[in-house]
Order: structure tokens, then sequence, then C-alpha cells
């Protein structure tokens, strides 16, 4: 039982690189997420997609795009990293409702990213 | 506006000892509260939950939090502390109709001594 599976783990990038990270859930949930970690600033919602097709910004989303063209997957992009990229990217999934009913994240064990 | 705030951003017992992380929260609205465990190098993992009903929840691993709405306060507390306890916390929260807002608290690193 798979769960949540990010690709890459690890990434060093140069600035004005840019990249792609993948998340694939087979839980068959509808909402999904992208968060970064910083140290003691807990987690920190990028972008998020209630289902396949859409997507909305969170918190953080400035040098961020995203995009849900299959159910199962939620991509999360680069286009011109900068070194306040940094950071420990999780990705999150959810239940048909999302957190409406208290349905909890399901989290992918994190793409750790340094932009140098 | 929601918010957490996680007093102690580092706690250490010894083991066997008792756990008692803090978590306070705000809402304006009747919250939905999480705490989730992280260990090194993985996602975080669910540890227990409150969304209505019985105040006191038991979670996983013999974690149990109360949910005190006079004191906005979610506590996380273990009776006696194993070496595998040790890992980070977080307190989160939303709100019914909430599709997206789970915000997070900063964090607590708990570390057990033996």
């Amino acid at each position: 039982n798979a769960g949540v599976t990010q690709t890459p783990k690890f990434r060093v990038l140069k600035t004005g690189q840019s990249m792609t990270l993948l998340c694939a859930q087979d839980m068959n949930h509808e909402y999904m997420y992208w968060y970064r970690q910083d140290p003691g600033m807990g987690l920190r919602l990028i972008h998020y997609s209630v289902g396949e097709g859409t997507t909305a910004k969170g918190e953080v989303p400035d040098g961020y795009n995203v995009s849900r063209l299959k159910k199962q997957n939620f991509l999360l992009g680069l286009e011109s990293a900068a070194p306040s990229q940094t950071s420990v990217y999780f990705c999150a999934s959810s239940q048909g409702t999302g957190l409406r009913n208290g349905s909890p994240l399901h989290f992918g064990n994190g793409t750790r990213l340094t932009v140098t | 506006a929601q918010s957490v705030t996680q007093l102690g951003s580092h706690v250490s017992v010894s083991e066997g000892a008792l756990v008692l992380l803090r978590c306070n929260y705000s809402s304006s609205v009747p919250p939905y509260l999480f705490w989730y465990v992280q260990y090194p190098n993985q996602g975080l993992q669910l540890l227990l939950k409150y969304t209505t009903g019985a105040t006191l929840v038991k979670g996983i691993n013999g974690f149990e939090a109360e949910f005190k709405k006079s004191e906005t306060s979610f506590h996380l507390t273990k009776p006696s502390a194993h070496m595998s306890d040790a890992a980070e916390y977080f307190c989160a929260v939303t709100y019914s109709g909430s599709a997206r807002q789970l915000t997070f608290g900063s964090g607590t690193q708990l570390t057990v001594l033996p």
C-alpha cells in the first residue's frame, strides 16, 4: 500500500533553474496539497487542489505553479528557483470532503530541495 | 482567521516520565484540532484528532489530548515516555466547512532521555 509517493527525494538546483516535483497517491483521494516545511515555521500551504483539473493558491504561492491533470497526480513546479525556496516540500492528500468533516491528511515522505 | 501556538520548541523528558506538549489555538468558529507526529526523514502521521463529541480523545501509541474550550487549548499527553516517542510533534487547527485552511503550529521537538 504505497499511499502518497513523492519524487525525487532530494534535489540541488542552481538559482534560475527549473524543476517539477511529482506527487502520486493511490487512495483515490479528491483533495491534494503541497506544503513547505522550514525550521521553526511549521508547515505552510503553497497550493492545493479539490479535484482533477482544479487548483487554488494557499498561503505562500509565489514562485510556484501546480497542475492536477490526473486525479492521482499533483505536480509542483518551480520556474526559476531562488535560494529562498530551499526547503523540504511535502505533498498530502485527503478523502472526498477534504478537511470539511475532519478528514486527516496523508503525507508523503518529502522532497529536500536546496537552491544554491 | 485561525492560529496555533505551541509552547516550547524543544521538550526533554526522561524515559518513563509524563509527556506534556502544549497547544493553544485561536479560532472564531468551533475548531477541528489535530496532532501530527514526524519522525526523522518522514512525512507527518496523524496521532489523534478532535472534531465534535467527547473532549478527551485517544490516539495511537498511548497519546491522548483534551479539548478545553474555555482555555482554547488542546494539549497532548502520554503518561510514560518511551524512547521511540522522540520525534517532532505538530498541532494543527481547521474548522468545519474549510477545504484548505489547516493551520499548523511551529512544532515541538521531543527528546526522550534514557
